[in-house]
């Protein structure tokens, strides 16, 4: 019964380098997004996924890129971290092909910190 | 304007009380309406969604206004263990889901 896993949890980078946070859901999903949220702000949008091999642009997209190479992964990018960069990643998905589809389901966030 | 729009708060509820508050949205077709739970440093979770003739869980009330743009929540009997941020999520068509900015609320004893 896993649902949203997202790897790692947490993860300390200087600025300039890269990695790659991995979401994987197990329910089949069509939809896949990447949020982050930062200390007393709402959720924003980076970018999404409405199926496998597509992506699209969120709110804020700049500095980051993803994959969607396969139905259950929904990667996300930083090519070079800056300190601005420092956030709460939230994988999120959805099945959307019926009207209860629309119930979004979260992984338990990435801590990420660019120093 | 932002799209969908919540009072930050924090609202401090004595314990037993009861407290509302509410989610306004810009877009006059979004089409479907959630209220979610978020616990410090924890993931959204789903509370309950919001249908056009109000709905009740437990000690949760919903209600929509589509004249006006705006659901609320409501919470009877306020219980310590209620204490978090809740957010309104709005969706339209063309698989757009928005968030409000949450609305932080603190039982106390």
């Amino acid at each position: 019964n896993a649902g949203v896993t997202q790897t790692p949890k947490f993860r300390v980078l200087k600025t300039g380098q890269s990695m790659t946070l991995l979401c994987a859901q197990d329910m089949n999903h069509e939809y896949m997004y990447w949020y982050r949220q930062d200390p007393g702000m709402g959720l924003r949008l980076i970018h999404y996924s409405v199926g496998e091999g597509t992506t699209a642009k969120g709110e804020v997209p700049d500095g980051y890129n993803v994959s969607r190479l396969k139905k259950q992964n929904f990667l996300l990018g930083l090519e070079s971290a800056a300190p601005s960069q420092t956030s709460v990643y939230f994988c999120a998905s959805r099945t959307g092909r019926t009207s209860s589809g629309n119930t979004i389901y979260f992984g338990e966030g990435s801590w990420l910190t660019v120093v | 304007r932002k799209e969908v729009e919540q009072d930050p708060g924090p609202f401090n509820v004595p314990e037993g009380a009861t407290v509302a508050f509410n989610c306004t949205y810009s877009n006059s077709a979004s089409q479907s309406f959630f209220w979610y739970r978020q616990d410090c440093r924890k993931e959204p979770k789903l509370l309950m969604s919001v249908y056009s003739s109000g709905n009740e869980d437990g000690r949760f009330t919903a209600q929509l206004n589509r004249a006006s743009q705006y659901i609320s929540l409501l919470i009877r009997d306020s219980k310590l263990s209620d204490s978090a941020t809740y957010l309104c999520v709005v969706y339209a068509a063309g698989n757009k889901l928005t968030f409000g900015g949450g609305t932080r609320v603190l039982v106390k004893p």
